[in-house]
């Protein structure tokens, strides 16, 4: 079975602009859920969603956001990027279910460099 | 709001030492608790898990205990490898959602 895909896995950009990354879950798995890891803050929880809702929303600007398709894939998206922006965007893919049941499953992770 | 607090690294070990990483957490509920390494350049890889009180989880020589009394979820070793250089990640989920709050993760450096 295929595991969790990202893409890109690398990408830099200016401040200023947006961007748009990609997560693929594992084939079966409906819930998607999205982290920032950064040297400062460590991880952090950006949102979750399931059935192409959001279910859950951490504690970020507006200018995160994100969206799941119909068959899972979900992007996330962040408006007038700025410095502190740069971090490595980690996505989980997880069965939706009872709490034994829903481990979540990385992603490799895309690398954002903003200058 | 949920939290966890573990140990600061780096820490670094000679091969076959004994591991122990300390972890505690506040929540409300019963979390379910977790550790999580990453390699180099990759991402995380769930290393074991344990969902009610006094479950150990354990996996590849690591085992945690999950102690209600205590709040806590120490991961232990017995005789750590230079492969087992990596960081390593606590981490919680509460109630019915897939949020999953970690703490600031212990990086282990295993010298030969």
């Amino acid at each position: 079975k295929a595991g969790v895909t990202q893409t890109p896995r690398y990408l830099i950009k200016t401040r200023g602009q947006q961007v748009t990354l990609s997560c693929s879950p594992i084939s079966g798995h409906r819930s998607v859920s999205w982290y920032q890891q950064t040297p400062g803050q460590g991880l952090q929880f950006l949102f979750e969603y399931f059935s192409e809702t959001q279910r859950n929303k951490g504690n970020f600007p507006g200018r995160f956001s994100g969206r799941q398709f119909s068959n899972s894939r979900s992007e996330m998206n962040v408006s007038t990027l700025e410095l502190g922006d740069s971090a490595l965007y980690l996505c989980a893919s997880s069965l939706p279910g009872t709490r034994t049941k829903n481990e979540q499953f990385f992603g490799p992770g895309t690398r954002l460099t903003v200058l | 709001g949920d939290s966890v607090t573990q140990m600061e690294g780096p820490v670094t070990l000679s091969e076959e030492a004994c591991l122990t990483i300390n972890c505690t957490y506040t929540a409300t509920g019963y979390p379910s608790l977790f550790w999580y390494v990453q390699y180099p350049g990759e991402g995380l890889q769930l290393l074991l898990k344990a969902t009610k009180a006094d479950d150990k989880g354990s996996n590849k020589g690591f085992e945690a205990t999950y102690r209600k009394e205590t709040t806590s979820f120490h991961l232990e070793k017995g005789s750590v490898q230079v492969s087992d250089s990596a960081v390593y990640f606590c981490a919680l989920r509460a109630g019915g959602y897939q949020k999953v709050t970690f703490g600031t993760g212990t990086k282990l450096q295993v010298i030969p």
